[in-house]
């Protein structure tokens, strides 16, 4: 059984810029969610895609967007890149969108943004 | 929405010892509390997590104790290894369409051999 698996693990970016980060979730498991950590912080929900569709979503700007491929694999788009976006981006799947489920962490994408 | 605090934000044991965490909610609607270790260059790993209808939950030297009436629940930890030296992490959240977790800002807990 694989794990949830994030690519690519580091990249550096320029402010302004566009960057996607890419997710394949646990296998069995059809929700994947997103998160935020800073540096010396707790992760912090971005949203929640189930049926290929967001199904929730925390307090981040537009510019923050998802897509979920029919195979539960996930895409985070992140547009017109701010120095404050520069922090470890965490995926995690689950086999559903409800909290008797447990989630499952990818190791992250460490994103900077210079 | 809900907040959750989290101390002490650092913790030294030695080794052999008793850890101990304490987290406080907000939201009187959370229903569960998962802890979550992370270690360095990983995701965090779900350790232990517990339930509102309960209020203590055992698996080996790892315990988690939940107080609704006072909305706090704090993570045990007995006889401390080296291995145990992580950041630790609690969390909160509500049954809904969407499990969003609240986590605390996390515990930097080493273990001195």
């Amino acid at each position: 059984e694989t794990g949830v698996t994030q690519s690519p693990t580091h990249l550096i970016k320029t402010r302004g810029q566009q960057v996607t980060l890419r997710c394949s979730s646990q296998s069995g498991h059809n929700t994947v969610s997103w998160y935020q950590q800073a540096l010396g912080q707790g992760p912090q929900f971005i949203f929640q895609y189930y049926r290929e569709e967001e199904n929730g979503r925390g307090n981040f700007p537009p510019r923050f967007s998802g897509l979920q491929f029919p195979n539960y694999s996930s895409e985070l788009n992140v547009n017109a890149l701010e120095l404050d976006d520069s922090a470890l981006y965490l995926c995690a799947s689950s086999m559903g969108p409800r909290s008797r489920y447990g989630y499952t962490f990818g190791s992250g994408t460490r994103l900077t943004v210079v | 929405g809900e907040n959750v605090e989290q101390h002490p934000s650092t913790l030294s044991v030695q080794e052999g010892d008793s850890a101990v965490i304490k987290c406080t909610y907000s939201d009187s609607a959370s229903n569960y509390f998962p802890w979550y270790k992370q270690e360095l260059g990983k995701g965090p790993q779900l350790i232990i997590d517990i339930r509102s209808n309960v209020g203590e939950k055992k698996d080996q030297r790892i315990a988690v104790t939940l107080n609704k009436t006072a909305k706090h629940f704090s993570l045990h930890i007995t006889e401390t290894q080296p291995e145990d030296s992580a950041v630790y992490f609690c969390a909160a959240t509500r049954s809904g369409s969407a499990r969003q977790l609240t986590f605390g800002s996390g515990t930097q807990l080493t273990v001195l051999p």
